[in-house]
């Protein structure tokens, strides 16, 4: 049981170019997020799916995609990265909605953008 | 629309004194709470939860927390800091049951240990 995998977990991307930061659990979580963390910001949400086939824009969303064909993986495009997009992101899942149900984080993805 | 409030983004406790985190949060219906500690170039990690079981949460690592309805706050406490307890934690609330609802964190609060 891997719970929730990020990939690449270090990336160097230049101004313009597109990439895909990759998200996968294993766990049949149904609810999956991402979120990016800048310093003394704490987290943003940036999209979020409550289920395959929907998905649904969080506090920061401009300038990125997801998609959500499959309950295990939920990816998370940037179209034409952008020096302010420099973060530090992170994908997690939750089960379902039930009082207090865990959220399970990945490790991160450190992203530059130069 | 919920959220939440951190008061301080660095807290600085000796070895062996009382850990303080404050956070209150906003929220239409009765809130889901937890605490997370984030260390240096990790994720994120629970440490505790709140369910209507019980108003007082116990966590991992000697950490609680108690949720006060009429203060609208679920403030972390530990009775006696470790240096390994320096890292980031973190606040979050969600309104849960309903589609729409998102999981929003603080903005986290650092805390340091002094020796």
């Amino acid at each position: 049981n891997a719970g929730v995998t990020q990939t690449p977990k270090f990336r160097i991307l230049k101004i313009g170019q597109s990439m895909t930061l990759q998200c996968a659990q294993d766990m049949n979580h149904n609810y999956m997020y991402w979120y990016r963390q800048d310093p003394g910001m704490g987290l943003k949400l940036i999209y979020y799916s409550v289920g395959a086939g929907i998905t649904d824009k969080g506090e920061v969303p401009n300038g990125y995609n997801v998609s959500r064909s499959t309950t295990e993986y939920f990816p998370l495009r940037l179209e034409l990265a952008a020096p302010s997009q420099t973060s530090v992101y992170f994908c997690a899942s939750i089960r379902d909605r039930s009082f207090g149900n865990t959220i399970y984080f990945g490790e991160g993805s450190w992203l530059t953008v130069v | 629309a919920q959220s939440v409030t951190q008061l301080g983004s660095h807290v600085s406790v000796s070895e062996g004194a009382l850990v303080l985190l404050r956070c209150n949060y906003s929220s239409s219906v009765p809130p889901y709470l937890f605490w997370y500690v984030q260390y240096p170039n990790q994720g994120l990690q629970l440490l505790l939860k709140y369910t209507s079981a019980a108003t007082l949460v116990k966590g991992i690592n000697g950490f609680e927390a108690e949720f006060k309805k009429s203060e609208t706050s679920f403030h972390l406490t530990k009775p006696s800091a470790h240096m390994s307890d320096a890292a980031e934690y973190f606040c979050a609330v969600s309104e849960g049951g309903n589609r729409d609802d998102k999981i929003i964190f603080g903005k986290g609060t650092r805390l340091h240990i002094l020796p």
